[in-house]
């Protein structure tokens, strides 16, 4: 079974940097893009930011695009979001998720990690 | 940006009734559409995507229907398991972007 285990989470003050890590196992890893999904407590769902297979190519919304970034290690089967500058609006609970390979959806999700930014 | 405009915002329903389930687009997405659930506490679960594919796993009873700027979620003869909310994503272009939420509760 395919599994997605987030780490890193916790308080950090505004401001501040913090990196997510996300470790995969039991698929190949190389052969999915993966993305970053986040929520904000009783709120929706917000997409963070993707990387392509090989990691050359990123996508991040307007909102953490220069403050936030994605990157993989293929031969750790890693991902992780380094998240920089960090304000209250990031609060949240922070997915990973493997890119289903028939589009940019996502079939696996991890279970979450918890970061809450406040002085 | 394309806009998801979900609706209705929560609904109730009794054990073995069908719904439904709408989002709208600001623009054309081609049925690149996905439908997730998802339960407190727990991770968002992929039901639907492409518009009308059932993901594996999923059971029969969920099933997507839509073209251009309209989708719709059918969930056929509820069970208690079927509460939580529902999301539709659309997977067309960046920013990748999501409704914002149905809530199911079962009677």
């Amino acid at each position: 079974e395919v599994q997605l285990v987030e780490s890193g989470g916790g308080l950090v003050q505004p401001g501040r940097s913090l990196t997510l890590s996300c470790a995969a196992s039991e698929f190949t890893f190389i052969h999915y893009y993966m993305a970053w999904v986040r929520q904000a407590p009783k709120k929706g769902l917000e997409w963070v930011a993707t990387i392509s297979s090989s990691g050359t190519t990123t996508y991040y919304p307007d909102s953490v695009r220069g403050r936030f970034t994605i990157s993989r290690d293929n031969a750790k089967s890693s991902l992780s979001l380094q998240m920089n500058s960090l304000k209250s609006e990031d609060t949240a609970t922070y997915y990973c998720a493997r890119r289903h390979t028939r589009g940019a959806f996502w079939d696996y999700w991890g279970q979450g990690v918890m970061v809450t930014v406040s002085s | 940006d394309i806009q998801m405009t979900q609706s209705p915002a929560s609904l109730s329903a009794s054990l073995g009734e069908t719904i439904s389930i709408e989002c709208l687009t600001s623009g054309g997405i081609s049925n690149y559409l996905a439908w997730y659930q998802q339960k407190p506490g727990k991770a968002p679960q992929l039901l639907i995507y492409g518009g009308r594919s059932l993901q594996d796993g999923a059971p029969s009873r969920f099933s997507g229907s839509g073209s251009g700027t309209q989708y719709s979620l059918k969930i056929s003869d509820i069970q208690p398991e079927d509460e939580g909310i529902y999301y539709c994503q659309q997977g067309y272009t960046y920013p990748l972007t999501f409704g914002s939420g149905t809530k199911l509760e079962i009677k």
